[in-house]
């Protein structure tokens, strides 16, 4: 079974909805965190969250909210979906900074958003 | 503020060759620096860790080094295969070390 998973894996949505990506993960990791792809871009941090009464701003939080509705997972929302939106987005984890001192992510395997 | 550079033109190579792949950073010094592998439509997954005071890692036909220097890693795939073809993504902590920063990745391409 995989240990991060991502639901659904592909959507498409029309301009103005509510959209809600979810993550769950079984490596019992505290830190989770939410990128979107885009071609050429690479990956790009929207929200992370070390625990789970801890959540913060990436780069490019405007027009996305998150939850940690516990542990284990962890979910994106975008109130009003905007064309600009479509991309692949991939929600990932890693242990605390201070088991290991370094921050190695783990990936779920993407969920590929079409706004249309 | 801290940049990463990979090529962002794919490499080509046959088959059994070495591919090497580079990775550029500017505006600091971090304490390690990761490899990851990522094949279209996938999540990244993560292959190497090597940390500042190490000059070169190996993990089977992949090999990395690390010149804290010239602020450059280099990543080689020794006897490379067509099942190497994918996307390979440096990635680096920032300043303070709390969270990762992932280069646009460099595509790969073996021929058989």
């Amino acid at each position: 079974d995989a240990d991060v998973t991502q639901t659904p894996r592909n959507r498409i949505t029309k301009t103005g909805k509510r959209i809600m990506l979810e993550c769950s993960q079984t490596k019992g990791h505290d830190r989770m965190y939410w990128y979107r792809q885009d071609p050429g871009l690479g990956l790009r941090l929207i929200y992370y969250s070390f625990d789970v009464k801890d959540i913060n701003k990436g780069e490019i939080s405007d027009g996305y909210s998150v939850s940690r509705q516990a542990q284990a997972k962890f979910s994106l929302s975008l109130e009003s979906a905007i064309p600009n939106q479509t991309a692949l987005y991939f929600c990932a984890t890693s242990p605390s900074i201070l088991t290991g001192r370094t921050d190695t992510q783990y990936f779920g395997p993407g969920t590929r958003l079409t706004v249309l | 503020s801290q940049k990463i550079e990979q090529n962002s033109e794919a490499l080509n190579i046959q088959e059994g060759k070495t591919a090497t792949l580079t990775c550029n950073y500017t505006n600091y010094s971090p304490a390690y620096l990761q490899w990851y592998r990522q094949d279209p439509g996938r999540g990244p997954v993560f292959l190497l860790l090597i940390r500042e005071n190490e000059k070169e890692k190996r993990k089977e036909r992949l090999k990395v080094t690390f010149d804290t220097t010239l602020k450059q890693s280099l990543f080689h795939i020794t006897a490379s295969q067509p099942a190497d073809s994918a996307t390979y993504l440096c990635a680096l902590p920032n300043t303070g070390g709390f969270k990762t920063i992932f280069g646009a990745g460099t595509r790969l391409f073996v021929k058989a």
